[in-house]
């Protein structure tokens, strides 16, 4: 069966520090990979996404980056991190050949101070 | 632009009770809506997803339903318990600027009283 991993599950990180979360899918291959922010009272926002290695798609202008190094790997990161940083985390993933059910990974809390 | 309502925003019932949530969305001509729950703190998990052609989907205590045409989905809870605490989302899919979209609603946090 297939599994997401994500982690740090929190985070509290200075303003101007580095960010680095990961998520890792287990079970599958060549998935479909998101990274979504859920800020307190705005909903989800969909931040990047991502159909193959090396294939980043940006949704909104922002301090964040995303790679995927590997097929079922996927890295949201940071040069240095803003107070509007802050927020939960969301990775997720979707087969690769269709749109079916989202599944999303445990989050990561992230406070920046 | 595709817009998801969830109203209310917060419903609180005692155990027992029979309820419904309520998820519109601006654009009729999607391809599916999902329903998820989200625990405080965690990730969502998905409950129920319904395609374009469909009008229900059951799965256990839930149902729900999809009215394409009025811009509608309801999720109904049978016999609500305590666990069923939670925060609601759905999330329609659509196609938009060239590709496929996933918008959610801001969610129903439902609180079942003991």
């Amino acid at each position: 069966s297939q599994t997401i991993h994500q982690w740090p599950a929190t985070l509290v990180q200075p303003v101007g520090s580095p960010l680095s979360l990961e998520c890792t899918v287990e079970g599958t291959s060549n998935p479909n990979l998101y990274w979504y922010r859920q800020a307190a009272g705005r909903g989800l926002q969909l931040l990047f996404y991502s159909v193959g290695i090396g294939q980043i798609s940006s949704e909104v202008p922002q301090n964040l980056s995303a790679s995927r190094p590997q097929d079922r790997q996927f890295i949201l990161s940071s040069k240095k991190l803003l107070l509007s940083d802050s927020g939960f985390y969301l990775c997720a993933w979707t087969p690769g050949q269709g749109w079916e059910k989202l599944f999303f990974g445990s989050g990561t809390q992230l406070s920046v101070l | 632009k595709q817009e998801v309502t969830q109203i209310p925003a917060a419903l609180s019932v005692p155990e027992g009770e029979n309820l419904v949530l309520n998820c519109s969305f601006t654009d009729s001509a999607i391809y599916n809506l999902q329903w998820f729950r989200q625990d405080p703190g965690k990730g969502l998990t998905s409950l129920l997803l319904i395609q374009s052609s469909q009008r229900e989907q059951t799965s256990g205590r839930l149902n729900a339903s999809l009215d394409k045409s009025s811009g509608r989905s309801t999720l109904y809870i049978a016999a609500s318990q305590p666990g069923d605490s939670a925060t609601y989302l759905c999330a329609v899919l659509y196609s938009g600027a060239g590709s496929y979209q996933l918008t959610f609603g801001k969610g129903t946090k439902l609180s079942v009283i003991p």
